[in-house]
């Protein structure tokens, strides 16, 4: 039974496009995140919500908008997807911000 | 804001043997420490913590130390095992504006060979 689960795992896609990823938790948790992980392995905060209310919004391009449609869903909606946003894209939860994340398995972009 | 640097960055160790990773941090205000273990193709998965008020703490053969005063952290692995062969990522984090900001490090690929 996962935890944390985001789908697609793969999303390859075309410049220009609209993709959106989506994750849910079963863990009861009061927060959700997403991170963003370069071709370096580098993770870095994109978003979080707590309880359905944006709490981080790190510099992101506009193209990217999170939706919350109650605390257990965070989805991650990509316009205008460009080269620059291949990465793979983790979805977490934690009871308490920050703290013992719960990672979700990763969504790989790749934008041709 | 918090600057996490991690070092080093590539560890290839004997099965057996013992790794450790280093990282220090700039912010004096944070004050939970965990690290992470990234295993190819899942996502990272929270092995062990520290909170600031704490020295050492240990969990099997992984141990993570504190050192408040010059700001740096580490983990120590004993008896390497192949399966302990991941991405290691440590991070630091803060409370700020109602909520804990966490930093990571760039990550530690670390190789036990057998």
């Amino acid at each position: 039974d996962t935890a944390v689960s985001q789908t697609p795992k793969y999303l390859v896609t075309q410049m220009g496009n609209d993709k959106s990823i989506k994750c849910e938790q079963n863990l009861g948790h009061d927060t959700m995140y997403w991170y963003k992980q370069d071709s370096k392995k580098f993770l870095k905060i994109m978003f979080s919500y707590n309880n359905k209310e944006l709490i981080i919004n790190e510099t992101v391009p506009n193209r990217f908008s999170p939706k919350s449609p109650d605390k257990a869903h965070l989805n991650l909606h990509i316009n205008s997807l460009e080269l620059g946003d291949s990465a793979v894209y983790f979805c977490a939860s934690s009871q308490n911000t920050g703290e013992k994340l719960f990672f979700g398995s990763g969504t790989q972009l790749s934008v041709l | 804001g918090e600057n996490v640097e991690q070092h080093p960055s590539t560890l290839s160790v004997q099965e057996g043997d013992s790794a450790v990773i280093k990282c220090t941090y700039s912010d004096s205000a944070s004050n939970y420490f965990p690290w992470y273990k990234q295993e190819l193709g899942k996502g990272p998965q929270l092995i062990i913590d520290i909170r600031s008020n704490v020295g050492e703490k240990k969990d099997q053969r992984i141990a993570v130390t504190l050192n408040k005063t010059a700001k740096h952290f580490s983990l120590h692995i004993t008896e390497t095992q192949p399966e302990d062969s991941a991405v290691y990522f440590c991070a630091a984090s803060r409370y700020s504006g109602g909520y804990q900001k966490v930093t990571f490090g760039i990550g530690t690929k670390l190789q036990v060979i057998p």
